[in-house]
């Protein structure tokens, strides 16, 4: 079956423009994260959704970062007037439960491959 | 501090070894304990997942967590080439929390 995918799979993009960046999740899976890794670090959570439920946006780094989630599938990362320090490896995952909801391995989170932001 | 803090090596193995592999964690809620590999250019792949404190073993893989020392460990027995890639420890208190929390990753080589 189909795993997370994600595109572009690289963007080079000059600072101050904007990008949007896409997640399509493994379908039938209710939650979605994003996260965030840069050089010679560890993920670093972005925001996650659930279902209908309102975002939970709490790892947003500032207000240029916004993200959507249409009809509970694809979901949209948006970085609007993008600096050098957004270059990272842009990562969406989703899992078939929230975490900590449901055991069996149902809240396991499946990545993509990844986005790699470069802005020159 | 942050609050999952691992080594990030490199660390170089010889084939057949067994490698340990280490994170230690701040966060006395953190009760969920991942593993995931990632190799090059690829997104990450879970590997172990534990709940809670205890062992876990599948194959060559071993993963144990100690909450009273807040130490999360991974063994790899008989390493093989095929086993070199970035390894990564994640945790969450779970609860209201639906994300984990990632350390920096340790980079493992595994020479033929």
């Amino acid at each position: 079956g189909a795993g997370v995918s994600q595109s572009p799979s690289n963007k080079v993009t000059e600072k101050g423009k904007d990008v949007e960046l896409r997640c399509d999740p493994i379908s039938g899976h209710t939650a979605l994260y994003w996260y965030r890794q840069s050089l010679g670090q560890g993920l670093e959570f972005l925001i996650y959704f659930q279902g209908n439920s309102a975002p939970d946006k709490s790892g947003l780094p500032s207000d240029r970062f916004s993200a959507e989630r249409t009809g509970g599938s694809v979901s949209t990362l948006t970085i609007q007037r993008t600096q050098q320090e957004d270059s990272a490896v842009y990562l969406c995952a989703s899992s078939r439960q929230p975490l900590g909801l449901a055991g069996g391995g149902t809240d396991t989170q499946y990545f993509g491959p990844g986005t790699r932001l470069t802005v020159l | 501090q942050k609050e999952v803090e691992q080594d990030p090596g490199p660390l170089s193995v010889p084939e057949g070894a067994i490698v340990s592999l280490n994170c230690t964690y701040s966060n006395s809620a953190f009760q969920y304990f991942m593993w995931y590999r990632q190799y090059s250019r690829k997104g990450p792949e879970l590997l172990m997942y534990t709940y809670s404190s205890g062992n876990k073993e599948d194959g060559r893989f071993t993963a144990q967590v100690d909450k009273s020392s807040k130490y999360i460990s991974l063994f790899i027995r008989d390493s093989q080439p095929s086993d070199s890639a970035t390894y990564l420890c994640a945790t969450s208190p779970g609860g209201s929390a639906r994300q984990l929390t990632f350390g920096s990753g340790t980079q493992l080589t595994v020479l033929p």
